[in-house]
């Protein structure tokens, strides 16, 4: 079945760092999706962007499907950006692989 | 916020009992999932459904059977709860399958004693 990599898997900022996560995939894929776990559990719909660039305030996302990778800018990161996030992909059948996660610490 | 509402949330159950998880949605989507949710595994998809009483497996579905008999409503059992069953589970859902958003559910944390 498909791979799901996600790099780093663990990423200490400083508050008003810039950082950039990639996921990258082992097949070809029908979409993808970004999500953000936060300290309490909660999975946020982040990014559904299976190729091209998105932007949402401080959050991009870009999707290279020809070359099975894509990568999260989180740009002036704050304390409440910690939590997991992770990348999703689908590769038809209605399932949706996870990658194992970047877990990432903002500090104050 | 997706209309996605898991009951209960929070669960302790003891080994060899049965369990119901479930999964309510107010969006009228089509497909609706199971996954859970542990430390070193990410998120794993258990069982998904396609439509009304349409189900099917998916990659750690061993111990788990589901049901649905509504387009709202998505039930996960565990037929004779154990303790590697102890996890966060997730319901998902989504409008059209493969190639649209998918949304989650606030979780269920059970754990089995």
């Amino acid at each position: 079945g498909i791979q799901v990599e996600q790099s780093p898997p663990d990423l200490i900022l400083q508050e008003g760092a810039n950082s950039t996560l990639r996921c990258n995939f082992s097949d070809s894929v029908n979409n993808l999706q970004w999500f953000h776990q936060n300290p309490w559990g909660q999975l946020i719909n982040l990014f559904y962007i299976p190729s091209g660039t998105k932007q949402n305030g401080r959050l991009s996302a870009t999707t290279v499907a020809t070359e099975r990778y894509s990568l999260l800018y989180i740009s002036s990161s704050q304390t409440t950006d910690s939590g997991v996030y992770f990348c999703a992909v689908n590769t038809g059948g209605f399932k949706t692989i996870f990658g194992a996660g970047t877990r990432l610490f903002v500090k104050a | 916020d997706a209309g996605i509402t898991q009951s209960p949330r929070h669960k302790v159950t003891e080994t060899g009992t049965p369990v119901t998880l479930r999964c309510h949605q107010t969006e009228n989507h089509r497909y609706m999932y199971w996954y859970r949710q542990d430390p070193g595994h990410g998120l794993r998809l258990i069982h998904y459904s396609y439509g009304v009483k349409d189900t099917d497996k998916g990659e750690v579905s061993d111990g788990y059977s589901v049901s649905r008999s509504k387009t709202e409503d998505f039930l996960l059992t565990l037929e004779s709860a154990t303790s590697s069953q102890t996890s966060v589970y997730f319901c998902a859902i989504s409008a059209q399958g493969e190639n649209t958003e998918a949304f989650f559910g606030q979780g269920t944390r059970l754990t089995v004693v």
